[in-house]
């Protein structure tokens, strides 16, 4: 069984569109976050959410909105996409704090390119 | 805001050899984490450790809390260890990970 699934693992779309990306975790976990990786590989996160507080990352625009319908789903929403929002996007999933041995556990990416 | 630093950014050693990637960061943390990537692009999560050491196979990871500094070794070095290896932290709640920029690590037989 996956434990964290992301749709789709790739999408390539024009500049301007409108995309979502699904993740799911079956890991019981009450926190999911999405990271973006650049170009250079580099990861940053972006959103952090556990049901009831939402983390954002400042330097994210507001063109990216996450959407939670339930606690083992969230998903990415993108409006007028840009050739700069072009990388690879990983859910991750944790329970919350850090206190235990739990880490996160990622989703295999969603590399999203914009022509 | 943490900033997260980690040395070497490249390592190339052969099979066998002892391994040690450094990471270090700047504020208070809840836990730090070492993170692997394969070339096919999965992340895999190797460790989370907030003090100590922590073993898993031929992989150990150490913890300095007052110098805000851990290691990650690889013992008897193989190719299949060959990866992107990630430090990160967090400092706690549901804050997400700040990356260090990854060690490239090749091995070769």
């Amino acid at each position: 069984d996956t434990a964290v699934s992301q749709t789709p693992k790739y999408l390539v779309t024009q500049m301007g569109n409108d995309k979502s990306i699904k993740c799911e975790q079956n890991l019981g976990h009450d926190t999911m976050y999405w990271y973006k990786q650049d170009s250079k590989k580099f990861l940053k996160i972006m959103f952090s959410y556990n049901n009831k507080e939402l983390i954002i990352n400042e330097t994210v625009p507001n063109r990216f909105s996450p959407k939670s319908p339930d606690k083992a789903h969230l998903n990415l929403h993108i409006n007028s996409l840009e050739l700069g929002d072009s990388a690879v996007y990983f859910c991750a999933s944790s329970q919350y704090g850090t206190s235990g041995s739990f880490g996160q556990f990622f989703g295999p990416g969603t590399r999203l390119t914009v022509l | 805001k943490n900033e997260v630093e980690q040395s070497p950014q490249n390592l190339t050693a052969q099979e066998g050899e002892f391994i040690t990637i450094n990471c270090s960061y700047s504020v208070g943390i809840s836990a730090l984490h070492w993170l692997q990537q394969h070339p096919g692009g999965g992340i895999v999560s190797l460790f989370m450790l907030s003090s100590g050491k922590k073993k898993h196979g031929r992989l150990i990871a150490t913890i300095n809390i007052q110098e805000k500094h851990s290691s990650l070794h690889i013992t008897a070095s193989h190719p299949r260890d060959s990866a992107v290896y990630i430090c990160a932290a967090t400092e706690g709640g549901a804050d997400g990970l700040t990356f260090g920029k990854g060690t490239h690590l090749i091995i070769q037989p």
